[in-house]
């Protein structure tokens, strides 16, 4: 089945003790994305990858970083995280990036940073 | 890409077609209106796009106004599953990665 996985589904940790949140598509997707979603502000880009060792900072990149060493997986990293940063993560991911493409969702991570 | 405006809520009855309208009045010639919804707390999912024609799938249907400044998604039979909140966005091709979810509108289908 096509579709994009994230791990885990729940997290909960304490401030400045570094975190990966794990995405994986098996779809041999060129484009990777990172959102977080909070109440009132819809979902807000943080990072995203055009392909393999190509990436971009999105709209909100600060306190995040990421890697894309093979094109399935799209890990997002916290290296200290801060209480700021809960919230839902979701991953995305398309064919190329652009054009008339559909935008497939990972299930969500809930981040709790106490 | 265009700016999208969506009523914040709308009810429907269950088995009724839920109608879902948006508008997009400055869209450019080479944007798209896609529609996707996000149950609960779940990963926004796909539901149907269109540029300039009517199109219908097996979830829904998209009407698109002969202008292009607005659309409205169709449920032709709403059920309870259906609730969720729905996003219109409107992306041009040539807009690399981005796709901007702004409020959408929550839909509650009632029995």
């Amino acid at each position: 089945e096509a579709q994009v996985t994230q791990n885990p589904r729940y997290l909960i940790t304490v401030t400045g003790k570094k975190l990966t949140v794990t995405c994986s598509q098996n779809m041999n997707h060129e484009y990777m994305s990172w959102y977080r979603q909070d109440p009132g502000l819809g979902l807000r880009q943080i990072y995203y990858s055009m392909n393999v060792e190509v990436t971009d900072k999105g709209d909100v990149p600060e306190g995040y970083k990421v890697s894309r060493k093979e094109k399935r997986n799209f890990p997002l990293i916290l290296e200290s995280p801060s209480p700021n940063q809960t919230s839902l993560y979701f991953c995305a991911s398309s064919l190329k990036g652009y054009g008339a493409e559909k935008l497939f969702f990972g299930s969500g991570t809930q981040l709790s940073v106490l | 890409d265009a700016k999208t405006t969506q009523p914040t809520s709308m009810d429907c009855a269950e088995g009724r077609a839920a109608n879902l309208p948006c508008n997009h009045s400055t869209i450019s010639g080479n944007e798209y209106v896609y529609w996707y919804r996000q149950i609960h707390s779940q990963g926004p999912q796909y539901i149907i796009h269109g540029l300039k024609n009517n199109e219908t799938n097996e979830m829904a249907s998209l009407i698109i106004t002969e202008d292009r400044k607005s659309s409205t998604l169709i449920l032709p039979h709403a059920t309870l599953r259906d609730t969720a909140v729905y996003y219109c966005i409107a992306r041009g091709v040539y807009n690399f990665n981005k796709f901007y979810f702004g409020s959408g509108t929550k839909l509650n289908v009632k029995p």
